[in-house]
C-alpha cells in the first residue's frame, strides 16, 4: 500500500538546522510529488512548501522563502525538508503528504506521513 | 493570498445526527478545495477532494458540495468514530499556493 515514512522527533535550540525525511513506498516515487505541511501545538495545518520527484521544481510558502529548502533522493524514494535558523514558534509536528507532479495538475494531499515532531528550545 | 474560512468552530451533536460543516474562500477557488479528517495524535486523512468526489475508503454518509467561494461538508448520519477536527484546503492558480482552513471540532454532544 501507499505508504510515507517520516524520521523520528528531533530537539534543536534556536538558531539551529533541522532536516526531516520522507521515505515513500508502494507507488512510482517520480510520478508524484511532495508537500510538507506543519502543525505548531494546539494550532491548525500550515503549508510549507512542494517539491516535484519528477524534475526537483519547487514552490515554497512566501513566509518561510529563504529559511526552508525541499529536495528528492529518486533513489531510495525518499524527499527531504530542511528549516534553518529555527525560532521557538517553528515547534511544531511536520506532515509529508504526497501530492501533484506538478503543482497546477491537484490540489490535494493523500495519503500522509505519520509526522515528526520538531522541538526548539533553548 | 486565499483566507479560507470555517463556521462553526465547534459543533456539538450526537451519534445519527446530520452534520453540516461551512468553508468559504475569500475569492473563488473553482472546485479546487479538499476536506481533510483529524483525530487527536493522528495525521490527516483526505476525505474528499476537487469540492465533491470521495477519497478511496471514505463511506457515503460523507459528501462534499459547492463551488467558487461557498463549499460545504455533509455526514448524512453521525458515526462515533466521526468526532474530530475538519479542514478545508484550496489551492489557488497563480500564485500556486494552497491554504487551509482554521478547522472545525465536532464534538459529541
Amino acid at each position: 500500500q501507499v505508504q510515507l515514512v517520516q524520521s523520528g522527533a528531533e530537539v534543536k535550540k534556536p538558531g539551529a538546522s533541522v532536516k526531516v525525511s520522507c521515505k515513500a513506498s508502494g507507488y512510482t516515487f517520480t510520478s508524484y510529488g511532495i508537500s510538507w505541511v506543519r502543525q505548531a501545538p494546539g494550532q491548525g495545518l500550515e503549508w510549507m512548501g512542494w517539491i516535484s520527484a519528477y524534475n526537483g521544481n519547487t514552490n515554497y510558502a512566501q513566509k518561510l522563502q529563504g529559511r526552508v529548502t525541499m529536495t528528492t533522493d529518486t533513489s531510495t524514494s525518499t524527499a527531504y525538508m530542511e528549516l534553518r535558523s529555527l525560532r521557538s514558534d517553528d515547534t511544531a509536528v511536520y506532515y509529508c503528504a504526497r501530492g501533484p507532479i506538478s503543482i497546477l495538475s491537484q490540489a490535494w494531499f493523500d495519503p500522509w506521513g505519520q509526522g515528526t515532531l520538531v522541538t526548539v528550545s533553548s | 493570498e486565499i483566507v479560507l474560512t470555517q463556521s462553526p468552530a465547534t459543533l456539538s451533536l450526537s451519534p445519527g445526527e446530520r452534520a453540516t460543516l461551512s468553508c468559504r474562500a475569500s475569492q473563488s477557488v473553482s472546485s479546487y478545495l479538499a476536506w481533510y479528517q483529524q483525530k487527536p495524535g493522528q495525521a490527516p486523512r483526505l476525505l474528499i477532494y476537487d469540492a465533491s468526489n470521495r477519497a478511496t475508503g471514505i463511506p457515503a454518509r460523507f459528501s462534499g458540495s459547492g463551488s467558487g467561494t461557498d463549499f460545504t461538508l455533509t455526514i448524512s448520519s453521525l458515526e462515533p468514530e466521526d468526532f474530530a477536527v475538519y479542514y478545508c484546503q484550496q489551492r489557488s492558480n497563480w500564485p500556486p499556493k494552497y491554504t487551509f482552513g482554521q478547522g472545525t471540532k465536532l464534538e459529541i454532544k
